[in-house]
């Protein structure tokens, strides 16, 4: 069945380092591809997302890009601020689009 | 951002009581989904709906039921609540325009 793993964490960065966080997915044929960001105390909101091959997604500095030969959605960032503090979750959605997948999810701190 | 607001908020209960959350949405999103969040399990969908009466199970769906009577709103119920079931509930709708999935800001449960 479908699915995502994404790395695991938690990451700690210093504020303006690069930030890098592996995600790779299993699905069959073509699947729309999904980061969301979820602050402390908070549901989850969509950061960025790529609907086919190729795409790169981007938003508040942050991208990724739909890899289908590798079936990866990396997302990345130049550099990370102590307001991007979070838990970041790679999701896939079905061919079918009835169901979300998510991966286990990313805990990032970034300190000053 | 879609209207979805989840109700209680927090709750604490005994086990083998019922408990019922509530999930009100004002954007006549025709899919709903529950799915509830655990450390080191990410986000896993316990029940979805793709219409007024129209429901499906999701990968933790047992000891959940889920009724769905008017297109705004969407009910989980623990028949009889255990302390597994302690977890943070998130329910979310989905726009099936932009692909999007909307997160309310989640109800805990905590069962003893």
């Amino acid at each position: 069945g479908d699915s995502v793993t994404q790395m695991e964490g938690p990451v700690t960065l210093s504020e303006e380092a690069c930030l890098t966080i592996n995600c790779t997915y299993t699905a069959t044929g073509y699947p729309s591809l999904f980061w969301y960001v979820q602050y402390p105390g908070e549901g989850l909101q969509l950061l960025l997302k790529a609907t086919k091959a190729d795409d790169k997604g981007s938003n508040k500095g942050f991208e990724a890009t739909y890899r289908k030969e590798t079936t990866s959605f990396h997302l990345e960032k130049g550099s990370v601020q102590v307001s991007d503090s979070a838990v970041y979750f790679c999701a896939l959605s079905s061919n079918t689009g009835n169901q979300f997948y998510f991966g286990t999810g990313t805990s990032l701190t970034v300190i000053p | 951002d879609a209207g979805i607001t989840q109700s209680p908020r927090h709750k604490v209960t005994e086990t083998g009581t019922p408990v019922t959350l509530r999930c009100h949405q004002t954007e006549n999103h025709r899919y709903m989904y529950w799915y509830r969040q655990d450390p080191g399990h990410g986000l896993r969908l316990i029940h979805y709906s793709y219409g007024v009466k129209d429901t499906d199970k999701g990968e933790v769906s047992d000891g959940y039921s889920v009724s769905r009577s008017k297109t705004e709103d969407f009910l989980l119920t623990l028949e009889s609540a255990t302390s597994s079931q302690t977890s943070v509930y998130f329910c979310a709708t989905r726009d099936l325009n932009t692909g999007e999935l909307f997160f309310g800001e989640g109800s805990r449960l905590t069962v003893l």
